[in-house]
């Protein structure tokens, strides 16, 4: 069957370190992977979009790597702060679809 | 980046009664638009996409005569919730996307969030 997943647990960390969050996935061949924040009671913001002949993608201190063979991805948030405090959702673009994972949620403790 | 609105935010209704949810792109046509469910905790669940001057493609499970799907035009697609029943209850969210060059970018709402009582 067809599986995406993220961490179930919180991640909790510390002011200034970095955050990296997994996706892995099963089952799915897309074409390219998104990562959303989420607040509470809001609707996901999109983030970063790498595509499957991409290794990784930067914008300012957010990182996303995508490894096909492994059928995964990271995201990196470098020198985290309180405000990056947010669950983080992967999305895979399979057949003209978006298929979500359930989201990690990120605790930045100052 | 685009900008989906929704609206409301936020409805209250009783049992067996219908409610509409309108979902626009603000700044761009969307030929194309997907609605989602969310239950608390969980992750986004597509109930449908939703095609401009077309019929809406429903996901198995989900009943296209309970959730009726209208994309009247390139910028509104709406979701209307008949008879609704507690279970209904929800955050509803929408999506538009846009192509940019060879890969769709996809633009969230802020959602709805449905209690039925």
């Amino acid at each position: 069957s067809q599986k995406i997943e993220q961490n179930s647990e919180a991640l909790n960390i510390q002011e200034g370190k970095t955050a990296t969050l997994t996706c892995n996935y099963t089952n799915y061949s897309p074409a390219y992977l998104q990562w959303y924040r989420q607040d509470p009671g809001r609707g996901p913001v999109f983030l970063l979009l790498i595509r499957e002949n991409e290794k990784e993608k930067r914008k300012e201190r957010l990182k996303v790597t995508f490894d096909t063979t492994l059928k995964q991805s990271l995201f990196h948030i470098t020198a985290s702060q309180p405000a990056d405090s947010a669950t983080y959702l992967c999305a895979l673009y399979n057949f003209n679809k978006f298929y979500f994972g359930s989201g990690t949620k990120l605790n930045v403790k100052p | 980046g685009a900008v989906v609105s929704q609206h409301p935010s936020r409805v209250i209704c009783k049992s067996g009664t219908s409610v509409k949810i309108e979902c626009r792109s603000l700044d761009f046509q969307a030929t194309t638009m997907f609605w989602y469910r969310q239950f608390p905790k969980q992750s986004l669940m597509l109930m449908a996409t939703s095609n401009e001057g077309s019929k809406a493609t429903y996901e198995q499970g989900v009943e296209k005569d309970k959730f009726l799907i209208n994309h009247a035009s390139l910028t509104l697609s709406t979701l209307t919730v008949t008879s609704a029943h507690p279970e209904d209850s929800s955050f509803y969210i929408c999506s538009a996307r846009e192509l940019a060059g060879n890969t769709y970018e996809q633009y969230f709402g802020p959602g709805t969030r449905l209690t039925v009582t």
